[in-house]
């Protein structure tokens, strides 16, 4: 079984891009998560997905953040426009439901220049 | 105020020894999971532990939620062991999103 794939592992981007992350959960998983990893703030919650209705919408990042869930085997988080504090490692991870584990994504790391 | 504390931040391990480490908790929890993540690396999940004790090979966990917390101990480390370890705090109803620990940074003592 393949587990969470996120595209691309590594972007590039100019301050004021517009860039969309893209992630794949388990099959048959039904909770979907973004997640952005920092040195400073460490792991915070983005979105959360569960059957593909936003559950959860991180406050603080709503804003230039969005992120879209179209159909159960692919999500995507669209920064637009991005900002250099936007570098960081974006993390997407599923879970078949509550009271289950979260399985991790390889990353995207970002950098804005 | 921060509902999930890790401690220590960091620990310098001679290979052979023994280590603890520690989450508490501020609020109520449906569990507890524990990741390891190396440098560079994404989060790799070594428990998903909603109460008493588990074992997968040299490490347990246990949680104990009247206590409000969670530990993970290390036995007989090894170079290898080194990276971050994480706890991550999955709150109780629908709202599965983790609430993670700051981290413990697990250093290698080089002889």
């Amino acid at each position: 079984d393949a587990g969470v794939t996120q595209t691309p592992r590594h972007e590039v981007a100019e301050k004021g891009q517009t860039i969309i992350l893209k992630c794949e959960p388990v099959s048959g998983h039904n909770d979907l998560f973004w997640y952005r990893q920092t040195k400073i703030q460490g792991l915070e919650l983005l979105s959360y997905f569960r059957s593909k209705s936003l559950m959860e919408d991180g406050g603080a990042f709503k804003d230039r953040f969005k992120a879209e869930m179209l159909n159960s085997s692919f999500s995507t988080l669209k920064i637009q426009p991005t900002e250099p504090k936007d570098s960081a490692v974006y993390l997407c991870a599923s879970s078949l439901r509550t009271d289950y584990e979260q399985y991790f994504g390889p990353g995207t790391r970002l950098t804005v220049l | 105020g921060q509902q999930v504390q890790q401690s220590p931040a960091s620990l310098v391990l001679q290979e052979g020894e023994n280590a603890e480490l520690q989450c508490n908790f501020s609020t109520s929890l449906n569990s507890m999971q524990w990741f390891y993540q190396r440098p560079g690396g994404s989060l790799v999940s070594l428990f998903y532990n909603p109460s008493g004790t588990k074992h997968s090979g040299r490490l347990t966990s246990t949680t104990v939620i009247k206590e409000r917390r969670s530990s993970l101990h290390i036995s007989s480390s090894q170079t290898t062991d080194s990276g971050t370890y994480l706890c991550a705090l999955e709150p109780p109803g629908f709202a599965s999103a983790l609430t993670f620990g700051s981290g413990t940074k697990v250093i290698p003592c080089l002889p």
